[in-house]
């Protein structure tokens, strides 16, 4: 498609719980990025992709998250165990040739 | 001192004037510039992409990137109720640990008043 969706809009677990956040890039854009905003603007990044295999991982804490992108799959970033600190909106960002990013609208996680 | 500064704001001007936005950086290593809006509730939408150094406009905006001052600017004329919004810069770097991340500024908020 032309744009970055993401879903769902909203997600909602309680403590302790999974959570699974998807992600269609533009069609044609080879980079995935995941981005989580937890205060108002600020920006962490957590990974990214080329295609199906793992670009940076660098922001990606080592625990509990993970994320995949598969061929004729939306891409996937998925919590285990949520925290309270968990709470936060999570953008994914796709680029054809890894700049300049385009960014979906979020999945705005709560963990109760 | 983070690697990325922008006043936050609220900036506040009359309908039909001309904007300007900046942000400093400190890393040398920075070498892509984009500006993004992002209205509440959505994701961060591109309005202006730059590699290195140089002016771009596109319509009513102007970007400048000095990057022998680490500077970069944002220019908006003839502004209109529609472009109040949350205006985000964020850059990165082309080689080295962590390129290709985008580090954004915090976002300057701006209302235009009809």
């Amino acid at each position: 498609g032309e744009e970055v969706a993401q879903t769902p809009k909203h997600l909602v677990r309680g403590e302790g719980q999974k959570a699974k956040l998807y992600c269609a890039p533009i069609k044609g854009h080879s980079y995935v990025f995941w981005y989580q905003q937890v205060l108002k603007n600020e920006f962490k990044f957590l990974i990214s992709f080329q295609n199906e295999n793992v670009f940076d991982e660098t922001g990606m804490p080592k625990e509990r998250f993970s994320a995949k992108c598969l061929p004729n799959s939306p891409c996937s970033l998925e919590i285990q165990a949520t925290k309270l600190e968990d709470s936060a909106v999570y953008f994914c960002a796709s680029s054809q040739q890894i700049q300049p990013q385009h960014f979906g609208d979020g999945t705005r996680l709560s963990i109760l | 001192q983070k690697e990325v500064e922008q006043d936050p704001g609220p900036l506040s001007v009359p309908e039909g004037a001309i904007v300007s936005l900046n942000c400093t950086y400190s890393n040398s290593a920075f070498q892509y510039f984009m500006w993004y809006r992002q209205y509440s509730r959505k994701g961060p939408e591109l309005l202006m992409y730059t590699y290195s150094s140089g002016n771009k406009e596109d319509g009513r905006f102007t970007a400048q990137v000095d990057k022998s001052s680490k500077y970069i600017s944002l220019f908006i004329r003839d502004s209109q109720p529609s472009d109040s919004a949350t205006y985000l810069c964020a850059m990165s770097a082309n080689s080295g640990a962590g390129s290709y991340q985008l580090t954004f500024g915090k976002g300057t908020k701006l209302s235009v008043i009809p």
